[in-house]
């Protein structure tokens, strides 16, 4: 099956750096991708949409200038976290979409676990 | 996005017997509804999906059905197993996005 490939798997920063996340997918081009962040124990909330080779359309309520997102390239998403702080720990995930058989589904990365100290 | 309701949002069964898990949408243009199983810190898991065009659709002990009239869909689980103990999400696209429930934490007992 399709892979979707997250990395780091955790890290931990302090308070004032930048973190960046990269999703990759592994074995299939991906124009669109999208991150997500999850706090303990609930769903998953959808932060934006990264779109390869334009700029991403972030939901509402989602600081674009705190969370950039590029894609540069059709397998490859990166989001950073700019200047970190402790509300910003929690755990984020990417996902892309590959069409198939006239259908779309929705592969996941393994997920970042932030810990901004 | 689309707003899901899912319910209940945490379920304990006894093993062997039946898991079921409901969701509610308002959007009536969605014609993906697909059910992910999450484990601790882990990804989420595609367990099973289904297509507007289809009112149920079985794999082994999983099952989905579909109500596009009511708009709601349900996962079904069958003898469940210690294993199944995880938290499940229901979710639909919208425009090539998701939009999940809440979830559902289950809990088998042995």
């Amino acid at each position: 099956g399709a892979v979707v490939s997250q990395h780091p798997s955790w890290v931990i920063c302090k308070s004032g750096t930048s973190v960046k996340i990269e999703c990759r997918s592994l074995d299939f081009q991906a124009t669109t991708m999208f991150w997500y962040r999850q706090f303990p124990k609930k769903s998953l909330m959808l932060m934006a949409t990264s779109n390869e080779g334009s700029k991403a359309t972030y939901e509402q309520g989602v600081e674009k200038d705190k969370f950039l997102i590029n894609h540069a390239s059709l397998t490859l998403s990166t989001l950073t976290v700019t200047s970190a702080h402790p509300e910003d720990s929690s755990f984020y995930i990417c996902s892309a979409n590959r069409w198939g058989q006239g259908n779309t589904e929705a592969f996941f990365g393994q997920g970042t676990r932030l810990t901004v100290v | 996005g689309e707003n899901v309701e899912q319910h209940p949002s945490t379920l304990s069964v006894q093993e062997g017997d039946s898991a079921v898990i409901k969701c509610t949408y308002s959007d009536s243009a969605s014609n993906y509804f697909p059910w992910y199983k999450q484990e601790l810190g882990k990804r989420p898991q595609l367990i099973i999906d289904i297509r507007s065009n289809v009112g149920e659709k079985k794999d082994q002990r999983i099952a989905v059905t579909l109500n596009k009239t009511a708009k709601h869909f349900s996962l079904h689980i069958t003898e469940t197993q210690p294993e199944d103990s995880a938290v499940y999400f229901c979710a639909l696209r919208d425009d090539y996005k998701l939009s999940f429930g809440a979830g559902t934490t289950v809990t088998v007992r042995a």
